[in-house]
Formats: C-alpha cells, sequence, structure tokens
C-alpha cells in the first residue's frame, strides 16, 4: 500500500481559505467514501476532523470541509486562524479492512 | 466518553519484542475496532493494522506481517500490540485509536496519548 499524495506544505494568513489535497487511487480514494482527516499538533494525539469525507464531529468547528473528486479528496479550512497551524493527515479505507494514511502536510499560517 | 490509556515509554534492543497495552475506558469495549498506528521521528501517521475485538479477528499492514500480532482482551477492555525483531526504523511513537477495519467503523476516534518506543543497542 503507497501512502496517499498531500502537499507537504501550505501556508495562509488569518482569515484566509486553504485547501488541502489528498491523492490516492481507484483502490482507495477513488472507490470508497471514507475519507477522514486529522489535525496532528506536536506532543499531543491526532484528533479527527473530517469523516466519511464530508462529516464533521460534534465540537470540530464548521471552517472546516470535506469534499471529494474521483481519487482525489480535500481538505478545506476556512478563516484561517492561529491555532490551526498544525499537521494534517488524510486517511482512507483501502479495501478488504486496510487503510492508508497521506504523507502529511504542515499548515503554516502566516 | 471513551477515552483510551496507553502503557509507558519502552527502549528495547534491537531482536527483541515490545508490547505496548492501550486501556479503554468509557464505553463498551467490544462495540469498536482498535486501530494502531506509528509516527517515526521526522514521519508522517502510518496504519499499523487493527482489530474487531468482537470477533478477536485482526488485520495487518503488509509492512508489518510476521512481525506484528494485534490482540484484545475484553475482561480488561484492552487491546495489544507486539511487534517483534524490532530495528532502529521502529523507533517511533505508537498510538491506539478506536474505529477503524471497516464494517461501519472506517474512522478512528479517539486516539491514546501515544507511546514511545525506542530500538538501540
Amino acid at each position: 500500500q503507497s501512502a496517499l499524495t498531500q502537499p507537504r506544505s501550505v501556508s495562509g494568513s488569518p482569515g484566509q481559505s486553504v485547501t488541502i489535497s489528498c491523492t490516492g487511487s481507484s483502490g482507495d480514494v477513488g472507490a470508497y467514501n471514507y475519507v477522514s482527516w486529522y489535525q496532528h499538533h506536536p506532543d499531543k494525539a491526532p484528533q479527527l476532523m473530517i469523516y466519511d469525507v464530508t462529516k464533521r464531529p460534534s465540537g470540530v468547528p464548521d471552517r472546516f470541509s470535506g469534499s471529494k473528486s474521483g481519487n482525489t479528496a480535500s481538505l478545506t479550512i476556512s478563516g484561517l486562524q492561529a491555532e490551526d497551524e498544525a499537521d494534517y493527515y488524510c486517511f482512507s479505507y483501502a479495501g478488504t479492512f486496510t487503510f492508508v494514511f497521506g504523507g502529511g502536510t504542515h499548515l503554516t499560517v502566516l | 466518553q471513551v477515552q483510551l490509556v496507553q502503557s509507558g515509554a519502552e527502549v528495547k534492543k534491537p531482536g527483541s519484542s515490545v508490547r505496548v497495552s492501550c486501556k479503554a475506558s468509557g464505553g463498551t469495549f467490544s462495540d469498536y475496532p482498535i486501530t494502531w498506528v506509528r509516527q517515526a521521528p521526522g514521519q508522517g501517521l502510518e496504519w499499523m493494522g487493527g482489530i474487531n475485538p468482537l470477533l478477536g479477528t485482526a488485520k495487518y499492514a503488509q509492512k508489518f506481517q510476521g512481525r506484528l500480532t494485534i490482540t484484545a482482551d475484553e475482561s480488561t477492555s484492552t487491546a495489544y500490540m507486539e511487534l517483534s525483531n524490532l530495528r532502529s526504523e521502529d523507533t517511533a511513537i505508537y498510538y491506539c485509536a478506536r474505529g477503524g477495519y471497516g464494517s461501519g467503523s472506517y474512522s478512528v476516534d479517539p486516539w491514546g496519548q501515544g507511546t514511545l518506543v525506542t530500538v538501540s543497542s
């Protein structure tokens, strides 16, 4: 299983929007609507931000949204805030009870 | 609210094995799978495998086949991850998380606090 492809880094100014892409294949991202996104601050456990491509757990701000087109899923963060600076990972079901992460994207809030 | 608490940091010699525990509280243990994920220094998150505690069945990433064993003890609400034949590249923070394994559970949340495993001679 190859890791899903994410940009290594993205950046934006407070109040702006950024989008992080996650490209897989017809065997994972493209095959299932089971992509989730995790925010990971250093020295903390990762936190679920989006699941099943577009759904947001309770407590996650509606500034975070997810989408998918073909083999590429995306996480959009609008109204950037300083506390959004973190690493973000996508995670997709790949069939037969297997999963795969993206390589991770570091978000810098300028 | 489900909480996962992992065992403490470990230092191991190359070639040895390590077992990390993950104790769940605040919910019914067998209701959800447990997934194991690791993060090596400077690297991203890596899915290792998962277990369905109700069925006792586990699935492993191909990379770890033959070296990784994931088990679950319903009586103590504890899942275990055992990695054998350790090498320096296995130095990482190991996390357990609730969910994954498919069959209606395709995301993982919450996560344990992480366990640092250091492999060094």
